[in-house]
């Protein structure tokens, strides 16, 4: 079935590091939202990505969708404590169906 | 506009019983999906359901059903309970079927004993 890997699975940096999760897709995707999960939250939407090659920023984060529509990443530049939380790849099937990469959980030490 | 609401929050149940889990979405919201959420294994999906209808399954046995009532409310039950269904299980909502963003309820965390 289709799969979306996620790595790394943990991150540790020292506030003011720059951080980057990358997230492959198995399949190519309709397109790939961002969702950030503070500790004992709720996942909670950040950004969705559409067209081929695009790059979006909101503030410290850059987002980025691959050429062939399988491959994404997150950049946070300069990591703050409030960072802190596990962020969530999703790309959206064909098919409509949302399927959530494993999640990358960063931690910052100020 | 009230959010995603799931109930119960909290749920201990023992190994062999059944389970019926509640998700109301936001006010119009006509789509519902839900997911198991394991440390390590990150959100499972486990269906969506749209206009009472179910468009999409994930890989999980038949013990995991759904359903979605015309209010568009959701009702994910669990049967057969096993000590590896202990999770935390996350309904979403989103205006359309394959539509943008999702949101996301408190959910329900499940003890299985």
């Amino acid at each position: 079935g289709q799969q979306v890997m996620q790595i790394p699975q943990y991150q540790h940096v020292q506030e003011g590091e720059d951080f980057t999760t990358y997230c492959n897709s198995s399949t190519t995707l309709s397109n790939i939202q961002w969702y950030k999960q503070r500790p004992g939250g709720h996942p909670v939407f950040l950004i969705q990505l559409v067209k081929s090659g695009e790059v979006k920023k909101q503030k410290r984060l850059t987002f980025q969708f691959g050429e062939a529509k399988k491959n994404s990443s997150l950049h946070i530049t300069a990591t703050q404590t409030t960072d802190v939380g596990t962020y969530f790849c999703a790309g959206r099937s064909n098919t409509g169906k949302l399927i959530f990469g494993q999640g990358t959980t960063l931690q910052v030490k100020p | 506009k009230a959010g995603v609401t799931q109930t119960p929050r909290y749920l201990i149940k023992t190994r062999g019983q059944q389970v019926t889990l509640s998700c109301s979405p936001i006010s119009g919201h006509r789509s519902v999906s839900w997911y198991q959420q394991t440390p390590g294994q990150g959100l499972q999906f486990l269906f969506e359901y749209f206009s009472e209808t179910q468009r999409n399954k994930g890989n999980f046995p038949g013990r995991f059903s759904g359903r979605q009532f015309s209010n568009s409310r959701s009702e994910m039950n669990v049967s057969t309970l096993e000590l590896g269904d202990s999770a935390l299980y996350l309904c979403a909502s989103s205006g359309s079927q394959g539509g943008t963003e999702a949101f996301f309820g408190q959910g329900t965390r499940l003890t299985v004993v």
